[in-house]
């Protein structure tokens, strides 16, 4: 079964404690992204990778980073959380950037709480 | 600065009756439009796309209108079910023009259909 797996699915951490969020992919997609939700503000691009190696800033990469060592893996990583960083955060992978729209899956989501 | 909105953050229709969900976008370079459903405790799935050649798609009980010349798109769902009751949230993207595309998406609206 084609899936995005995110974890934790639920974490409430401190402020400036680092904390990483994974997330795998089954599908040897090639584009793998990190969104967060926030009320009013919908889904915004953290950062997205093309391929192995190959990672770039989406619209608000502020406090966050990402790695693309292998394929199948594409972490958030948040070194030194913040009470804004509090949020829903969506994985996705696609077998390309998006322009086909039926490929792009999402995981479930983690919620994330700093305080 | 929000590229895509949509400006009803909620909406209610009766079973039976059509669904409306509008969105607007102002970046003229967009060339692919999609819309995600999204249930309460998981990710957004894909529902239906329209590319900028084209001015409608329809995919059973759903059908999206691009009014490029506006920069508005429309979600019509006919007939509403109460099964559609979810968050709805339009995206953006620049697949056709082979750039490196990512999804801008909009801030959601929340449809309920009542019996």
């Amino acid at each position: 079964e084609a899936q995005v797996t995110q974890n934790p699915r639920y974490l409430i951490t401190v402020t400036g404690k680092k904390l990483t969020v994974t997330c795998s992919q089954n599908m040897n997609h090639e584009y793998m992204s990190w969104y967060r939700q926030d009320p009013g503000l919908g889904l915004r691009q953290i950062y997205y990778s093309m391929n192995v190696e190959v990672t770039d800033k989406g619209d608000v990469p502020e406090g966050y980073k990402v790695s693309r060592k292998e394929k199948r893996n594409f972490p958030l990583i948040l070194e030194s959380p913040s009470p804004n960083q509090t949020s829903l955060y969506f994985c996705a992978s696609s077998l390309s950037g998006g322009a086909s729209g039926n490929t792009i899956y999402f995981g479930e989501g983690s919620w994330l709480t700093v305080v | 600065d929000q590229q895509v909105k949509q400006n009803s953050p909620s909406l209610s229709v009766q079973e039976g009756r059509i669904s409306i969900l509008n969105c607007d976008y102002t970046n003229s370079m967009f060339d692919y439009f999609l819309w995600y459903k999204k249930y309460p405790a998981e990710g957004p799935t894909f529902l239906i796309s329209i590319s900028s050649i084209k001015d409608k798609n329809e995919d059973g009980r759903f059908t999206v209108f691009l009014n490029k010349s506006a920069k508005h798109l429309s979600l019509h769902i006919v007939p509403s079910q109460p099964g559609d009751s979810a968050v709805y949230f339009c995206a953006a993207g620049l697949g056709l023009t082979g750039t490196a595309s990512k999804l801008t998406f909009g801030t959601g609206t929340r449809l309920q259909v009542t019996l």
